[in-house]
This record gives structure tokens, C-alpha cells and sequence, in this order.
């Protein structure tokens, strides 16, 4: 089954530090990998995705997400953290069906100034 | 572009009254929908996705239901709600015509507290 998991339910970080929010994934075949954000009481916003080539992805508001095939992660970065950058973050890989995603369980991040 | 409306934004409703969440996407055609319930706890759950008009996957059993009576009309339904059907509801939808790869694209969400 495809799956990904966040290792860390929240990650506190100051303002202007580098930030990372780590995801492994589990898949049979190539993987299909995305991230998305949720700020309160909002839907989820599309912020990059994987699908082949380069295994450094640049993506939304700053962020990048690093593939790493030898240690099966995918995890956001970005180098200098925004207060505003404080939300909850889902790392994601397409299912079986290619229909569907299975999302992570999210990882809250907070940017304190 | 692409739209994603939800309503209503937020619903209070009694213990085994009924329940009718719409969804529509605006400008695209034929788009693959889909439901998410997120439960306080945040993670998200997949209740039902369709690839066309009267096509419907349910990934959970569960006290709901959904249909697709238009090509972009998605509509979450209950006959009777339950405590446990409390919780933010999302859809999502993702272009068919492009490969398997892309992305979904979510609604604002609807807030449902059942009391």
C-alpha cells in the first residue's frame, strides 16, 4: 500500500531560521509525493509535488522539498521561516488507483518571532 | 481558472436529523471530486471520490453518503447524523484530462458540529 508518514506532529522553529518538515514515504512502483498547507478553519492548499526529474522540487511561498530515493523522504524546506508560515502541514503520495491520495497524519508548524 | 465552492460554511445540526453538503467546481469539465472528513484530530480521511456523473467510490462504510448528479456538482448526504459525523468537511477536485500525477485541489471546507 502507498503511505507516507510525519514523523513529527509539531515543529517549532524561530523567525528567519531554516525549517524543515520531514516525511517518509512507502510506495511499490514510482512514487507521486505532494505537500500542502492548512491555515484554521481553511481548506488544503497544493504548495508542490514529485513526480520524476530533478529531487530537488521548488514549490509555493518559498518552499522546496528535497526527494531522497536511498532514504524513502520527501521532506519540505524552506530557509528563512515566516510567522505567517505558522500552519499545518500534509505530506501526500497518489494511492493504488492513481485515483485518490493517502495523506499523512499533518505536522503543525510554529514560527515564533 | 479553476473554482471550488463549498456549502454551507458551517452547519449546527441535531442528532439524527438529515444532512446535504454541496459542492461544485467552476471551470473545468469532467473533473475527478472528491469528499475528506477531518476529525478534530486533523487527519484526513477519504469518504468518497467519483470519476463522472453517477459514478461513486465509498472508501469507508459509514452513516454517509454521496452522489454526483452533474458533472460538477458533488453532494454529501446522511439520513440520519450521528455525534461522530462531527468534524470539517472537504472537497477536492482533480483534472482527468491530465496524467495520474496531478494534484487536488481543495474547497474552503465545511465546519459540522452535530449536537
Amino acid at each position: 500500500a502507498q503511505s507516507v508518514a510525519q514523523p513529527e506532529d509539531q515543529v517549532n522553529v524561530a523567525e528567519g531560521n531554516p525549517l524543515t518538515v520531514k516525511c517518509t514515504y512507502s510506495v511499490s512502483g514510482n512514487p507521486y509525493l505532494f505537500w500542502y498547507v492548512q491555515y484554521p478553519n481553511r481548506g488544503l492548499q497544493f504548495l508542490l509535488k514529485y513526480i520524476t526529474g530533478d529531487n530537488l522540487v521548488k514549490g509555493s511561498y518559498g518552499f522546496e522539498a528535497e526527494f531522497n530515493k536511498s532514504q524513502t523522504s520527501f521532506h519540505l524546506k524552506k530557509p528563512s521561516a515566516l510567522v505567517s508560515d505558522s500552519a499545518l502541514y500534509f505530506c501526500a503520495v497518489r494511492d493504488g488507483s492513481g485515483y485518490a491520495l493517502n495523506f499523512g497524519k499533518g505536522t503543525s508548524l510554529l514560527v515564533t518571532p | 481558472s479553476q473554482t471550488i465552492h463549498q456549502w454551507p460554511a458551517t452547519l449546527v445540526q441535531p442528532v439524527g436529523s438529515p444532512l446535504s453538503l454541496e459542492c461544485t467546481v467552476e471551470g473545468t469539465s469532467n473533473p475527478n471530486l472528491y469528499w475528506y472528513r477531518q476529525a478534530a484530530g486533523r487527519g484526513l480521511q477519504l469518504l468518497f471520490y467519483s470519476v463522472g456523473i453517477g459514478q461513486i467510490s465509498s472508501e469507508v462504510p459509514q452513516n454517509l453518503s454521496a452522489s454526483r448528479p452533474q458533472d460538477r456538482q458533488f453532494i454529501l448526504s446522511s439520513k440520519k447524523l450521528l455525534l461522530s459525523d462531527s468534524g470539517f468537511y472537504l472537497c477536492a477536485w482533480r483534472s482527468s484530462s491530465v496524467a495520474l500525477s496531478s494534484e487536488q485541489y481543495f474547497g474552503p471546507g465545511t465546519r459540522l458540529t452535530v449536537t
